[in-house]
């Protein structure tokens, strides 16, 4: 079945540490976007990535980075100029980013903590 | 950016009709009203989309108003498994054309046996 991976479900680090979560879709989706959730609250754009080799910030892109080297691969890197890194991460994917009228896939999450 | 506005928590009992309101007062002309589910530690699921005709499919409904300034998630029949936060968002059209998105808090629906 065609989805979002994103590994590992649950991610541990220390203060200081850069670290990447990982998204892959196999959905054959021009677009992907990374958002920041955090508790009791609605997603917060980080990054998206209308084609391969190209992305625009979000929201709140800083202390954030990422790539689009391949259509199927958008990892993000959380640095340690990230103020507050601990949150949920989602990576979604819709058919192109320019169609508006394309719904957006989600994988389940990436659960960040940093101590 | 456009902005939604939803009551933060609702309440239904099971296998009764649920109506979820939502405010978007600023939409522009070529933004369309998306709806998303999420259960706990999940990530969102799509649920249904419009421009301005009302909409159905196998999971909801969704009612646009003629102005386009608010909309209704109808879900016939609740069940214990629609228990989740509801998010209504518009997929903006920005000047690069991607299609960004605003989640905002959603409405917390309990349903109730």
């Amino acid at each position: 079945d065609g989805g979002i991976t994103q590994s590992p479900k649950y991610l541990f680090r220390k203060e200081g540490q850069n670290v990447t979560l990982s998204c892959e879709q196999n959905l054959n989706h021009d677009a992907m976007y990374w958002y920041r959730q955090d508790p009791g609250q609605g997603l917060r754009l980080i990054y998206y990535s209308q084609i391969v080799n190209d992305f625009q910030k979000g929201d709140i892109a800083e202390g954030y980075s990422v790539s689009r080297e391949k259509k199927e691969s958008f990892p993000l890197t959380v640095t340690s100029a990230q103020k507050n890194p601990t949150a949920f991460y989602l990576c979604a994917s819709s058919i192109d980013g320019s169609s508006y009228n394309s719904p957006l896939h989600f994988g389940n999450g990436t659960r960040l903590t940093v101590t | 950016d456009a902005k939604t506005t939803q009551p933060n928590s609702m309440e239904s009992n099971e296998e009764e009709p649920v109506h979820l309101p939502c405010n978007h007062s600023t939409i522009s002309g070529t933004d369309y009203i998306h709806w998303y589910r999420q259960l706990p530690s999940q990530g969102p699921e799509y649920v249904i989309h419009g421009l301005t005709s009302n909409v159905n499919n196998r999971m909801a409904s969704l009612a646009i108003a003629e102005d386009r300034k608010s909309s209704t998630l109808i879900l016939h029949r609740a069940t214990l498994r629609d228990a989740a936060v509801y998010y209504c968002i518009l997929r903006l059209r920005i000047v690069t054309n991607a299609g960004k998105s605003t989640f905002g808090d959603g409405t917390t629906l309990t349903v109730k046996p």
